[in-house]
């Protein structure tokens, strides 16, 4: 069974770049027809693609955030990673890691939240 | 960009059957995916596609669609089904994926 795992600073300065790493365990990141993607969900709100990435290394992100985020993979580590730029108080929420398929989302992480504040 | 609409809170008699529809254009394209979040925890996959329901979630949860509609459907709703529940599609303009708002199940 696949695992998903979120890992980061849980603070970050506002105007500076929040950092995220999801590392997958039980099989290879690599391997399957798999989108390897973020998403968000702000206290007490619904969730927000942020974007995606196949192991080719393309990428796609949600249009109200593409122009300060970068998605990343390392098949070596078995990782993906999320750097979102100039961040504010309205970034501040839980970030979830997930396996996604053609049709939706099978595997999540458990979450990790992350608060903007100086 | 494509948008999906739920009902913000629904509620059920225990035991009983209720529906939690989403709405969008895309779902005359792509049939959508539903998940369960209940506080303090990530959300799990309920049922996706036209008839498929993940292993080991009860039978008392299916999916069905039609037009612009899709709908989850709770046949003899359990207290352990009160959640936040959230519908999934894709963008039919550019195949980014799309939640709804979701719907806080209330099972009284």
């Amino acid at each position: 069974q696949v695992q998903l795992q979120e890992s980061g600073p849980g603070l970050v300065i506002p105007s500076q770049t929040l950092s995220l790493t999801c590392t997958v365990s039980g099989g290879s990141i690599s391997s399957g027809s798999y989108y390897w993607s973020w998403i968000r969900q702000p206290a007490g709100k619904g969730l927000e693609w942020i974007g995606r990435i196949y192991t080719s290394g393309s990428t796609n992100y949600n249009p109200s955030l593409k122009r300060r985020v970068t998605i990343s993979v390392d098949t070596s580590k078995n990782q993906f990673s999320l750097k979102l730029r100039s961040v504010t108080a309205a970034d501040t929420a839980v970030y979830y890691c997930a396996r996604e398929r053609n049709w939706g989302v099978d595997f999540w992480g458990q979450g990790t939240l992350v608060t903007v504040s100086s | 960009s494509s948008e999906l609409t739920q009902d913000p809170a629904v509620s059920v008699a225990l035991g009983q059957t209720v529906r939690i529809t989403c709405q969008g254009d895309s779902l005359r394209s792509y049939y959508a995916s539903w998940y369960q979040q209940k506080p303090g925890q990530a959300p799990v996959l309920v049922f996706y596609g036209k008839n498929n329901r993940p292993s080991g979630i009860p039978d008392r949860f299916s999916g069905s669609s039609s037009g612009n509609t899709a709908s989850l459907t709770i046949t003899g709703a359990q207290a352990e089904d009160e959640a936040d529940y959230y519908c999934n599609s894709r963008d039919s303009s550019n195949n980014h994926l799309v939640f709804g708002g979701g719907t806080k199940l209330t099972v009284l």
